[in-house]
């Protein structure tokens, strides 16, 4: 069973950059990942695609100040420029042809 | 624009039944497989359904198999997910969810609506 791991919380300042992680379990490495970002009261919006060789693809209209990358298992979501509507909860998914879609467990993400 | 819009929700006392409804436009629903995803109180994102583009396949999570339909009219734009046999651990805002079609059989969802809450209560 494909586990996706987040912090459970962040933090940064105003203008700054911060740098999200999800990690893969074991033997899950090549995997993509997608970022989702959900602000307070507000229903999911999709962020970006995140494959393994670290290539993103960006959902319609997500301002260049959000990346990702990656590195083996984890996959990353940086966020430059912080601003006070990045705060929000932050959750990553991924898919598979053997099990249901899974979701990491969400990083709230706090802007200082 | 694409646009989902969930609605049904309410308070419904345990074992009683529920039927969600999201209304789309902006894309070729017909041409989409679409689920329903939950978020219980104060808590993460939980995957509930999955519905193919024509509906002949579905799929459920553990949790909720042999108790929730989803079910699709392509005709009408509209996706549903029938909550039967209801339990207060089934509290949650619900949501629908667009999946990208691309070459993969399984992807990510691109587009969320902005859910409808469920409370079983008694």
């Amino acid at each position: 069973q494909l586990v996706l791991t987040q912090s459970p919380s962040a933090s940064a300042s105003l203008g700054a950059s911060v740098k999200l992680t999800c990690s893969l379990s074991s033997g899950h490495s090549a995997y993509a990942i997608a970022w989702h970002q959900q602000q307070p009261e507000k229903g999911p919006r999709f962020l970006m695609k995140v494959r393994s060789d670290g290539s993103h693809d960006k959902g319609d209209g997500i301002p260049d100040r959000f990346s990702g990358s990656s590195s083996g298992a984890e996959r990353y979501l940086t966020i430059s420029s912080l601003q006070p509507e990045d705060e929000a909860d932050y959750y990553c998914q991924t898919w598979g042809a053997d099990f249901p879609w899974v979701f990491g467990g969400g990083t709230k993400l706090t802007v200082l | 624009q694409v646009q989902l819009v969930e609605s049904g929700g309410g308070v419904v006392q345990p074992g009683r039944s529920l039927r969600l409804s999201c209304a789309v436009s902006g894309f070729t629903f017909s041409s989409y497989d679409m689920h329903w995803v939950r978020q219980a109180p104060g808590k993460g994102l939980e995957w509930v359904a999955v519905v193919t583009y024509d509906g002949s396949k579905k799929s459920y999570a553990d949790s909720v198999k042999g108790r929730f339909t989803i079910s699709r009219d392509n005709y009408k734009n509209m996706l549903y997910l029938q909550l039967n046999s209801l339990r207060p651990e089934d509290t949650a805002m619900y949501y629908c969810a667009r999946e990208y079609s691309g070459t993969h059989p399984r992807d990510f969802f691109d587009y969320w609506g902005q859910g409808t809450l469920v409370t079983v209560s008694s």
